[in-house]
């Protein structure tokens, strides 16, 4: 089945810096790719998705790019700010299924 | 317009106990899943229902079951406790295989 890395655990970045994340996947016939949010105590929130007919997809701040080749993926967040500090959730859709298979997740902190 | 809802937000429970978590999916929405989030954890796919019945599971025994009922609503059932049963639950809601919605989640714990 569909197994997907994520890296890094944790990322520690100036107000304003960039953070970039980045994620591998496995199954090549995987065609789904959204990226979470979650603070702490809440569910994951929806913050960018990319389909693999796609190469890359913008939403103001936010970026996320594929690779379907190298079978990996990124999300890049410019000029970031305190209110990004959150774990951050990759995740690829089996091919062949609506399931969600997520990558372990990377805290975010951003400081002021 | 309500987003997932899910009840109750907290439960305790003790090992061997059964418990019911509820899910409310967001309006337009006809697919619900189920996931299992451990601490420190990306959550783990427990499975799908669709038109009322179970269209895919994950890698988890028997003891979790669930429900889906007319009005898209859904229950996950867990029968006889483990310690290990300890973790988020999130409902996610869907039209089919469109983009998944998460609820806030219910915190178990079992002692």
């Amino acid at each position: 089945g569909e197994n997907v890395e994520q890296h890094p655990s944790t990322l520690s970045v100036q107000e304003g810096d960039s953070a970039v994340i980045k994620c591998t996947y496995s199954d090549s016939a995987s065609n789904y790719f959204p990226w979470y949010k979650q603070e702490l105590g809440k569910g994951p929130q929806l913050i960018i998705d990319i389909r693999s007919n796609v190469g890359e997809k913008k939403d103001q701040r936010i970026a996320v790019t594929l690779n379907k080749t190298a079978k990996h993926f990124s999300l890049h967040i410019t000029e970031t700010q305190p209110e990004d500090s959150a774990v951050y959730f990759c995740a690829a859709v089996q091919g062949g299924s609506e399931k969600l298979v997520f990558g372990k997740g990377t805290k975010l902190t951003v400081n002021p | 317009d309500a987003g997932v809802t899910q009840s109750p937000t907290h439960l305790i429970k003790t090992r061997g106990q059964q418990v019911t978590l509820r899910c409310s999916p967001k309006s337009g929405h006809d697919t619900v899943s189920w996931y299992q989030q451990a601490l420190g954890q990306g959550p783990q796919f427990i499975f799908q229902y669709y038109e009322e019945e179970e269209r895919q599971r994950g890698n988890f025994p028997d003891r979790f079951s669930g429900h889906q009922f007319p009005n898209y609503s859904s229950e996950l059932n867990v029968n006889a406790l483990l310690l290990g049963d300890s973790a988020l639950y999130l409902c996610a809601s869907s039209r089919r295989t469109d983009t998944q919605y998460f609820g806030p989640g219910t915190r178990l714990t079992v002692l």
